[in-house]
């Protein structure tokens, strides 16, 4: 059974650095799927940040304007994502999840959620 | 960028009764390529529909998907008490992936 584990710090201060790992079991992330990150707040909804692939490849969503970054860990089977510059406004659950890819970019598995608070 | 507008917002209705929610897009959906998901508080989002009208693996057959180009719907044909919950649409062939804003089933 495919499970997705998300960890990292519940509180980030403004202007600092998110940083989450998303722990991937009971499939290989270099195994054809794509591996995403969404997030989710009471303001604005259900929100795609982005999208990798073992080969390197990766898609954003541009109203995060190069704000954040996807890597894959090949040797421990989990994937990250760093957010810079963070602001209130990204206080939100953040979820791993993955996607079948080609034309299949839903996603069929999901992290539990980690609730980030941006905060001083 | 597509967006998604879903309706109704609320939709209050007793167990055993029909639902349908609606979920326009700005523009069309290119080989309806838009999925379902249902969301209960504390949950991730679990996968209904996709490519507007494929049950995904173990959904009941109550639940129903239909529509083309920029109009879709989901319908649940008799609701059963765990169906109450928040239901979401992606579209999912266009960069960025975007969802509507949810609606929420119920009990009246």
């Amino acid at each position: 059974q495919v499970q997705l584990q998300e960890s990292g710090p519940g509180l980030v201060k403004p202007s600092g650095t998110l940083s989450l790992t998303c722990v991937v079991s009971g499939d290989s992330i270099t195994s054809g799927h794509w591996w995403s990150w969404v997030r989710q707040s009471p303001g604005k909804g259900l929100e795609w940040i982005g999208e990798t692939y073992h080969t390197g490849t990766f898609n954003y969503n541009p109203s995060l304007k190069s704000r954040a970054t996807i890597t894959l860990d090949k040797s421990r089977n989990h994937l990250s994502l760093i957010l810079t510059s963070v602001t209130a406004a990204d206080t939100a659950v953040y979820y791993c999840a993955r996607s079948l890819g080609f034309l299949e970019w839903f996603w069929d598995y999901w992290g539990q959620g980690h609730l980030v608070t941006v905060s001083s | 960028e597509i967006v998604l507008t879903q309706s109704p917002g609320t939709l209050s209705l007793s167990p055993g009764a029909r639902a349908t929610l609606s979920c326009r897009a700005s523009q069309r959906v290119m080989n309806n390529h838009l999925a379902w998901y249902q969301q209960k508080p504390g949950q991730p989002p679990r996968l209904l529909i996709y490519a507007a009208s494929n049950r995904a693996t173990g959904v009941p057959d109550r639940f129903s998907g239909s529509g083309s180009g920029t109009d879709f719907s989901l319908t649940i044909s008799s609701l059963e008490p765990e169906d109450f919950a928040v239901y979401f649409c992606l579209q999912y062939i266009s960069l960025p992936r975007t969802f509507g804003q949810g609606s929420k089933v119920e009990v009246k």
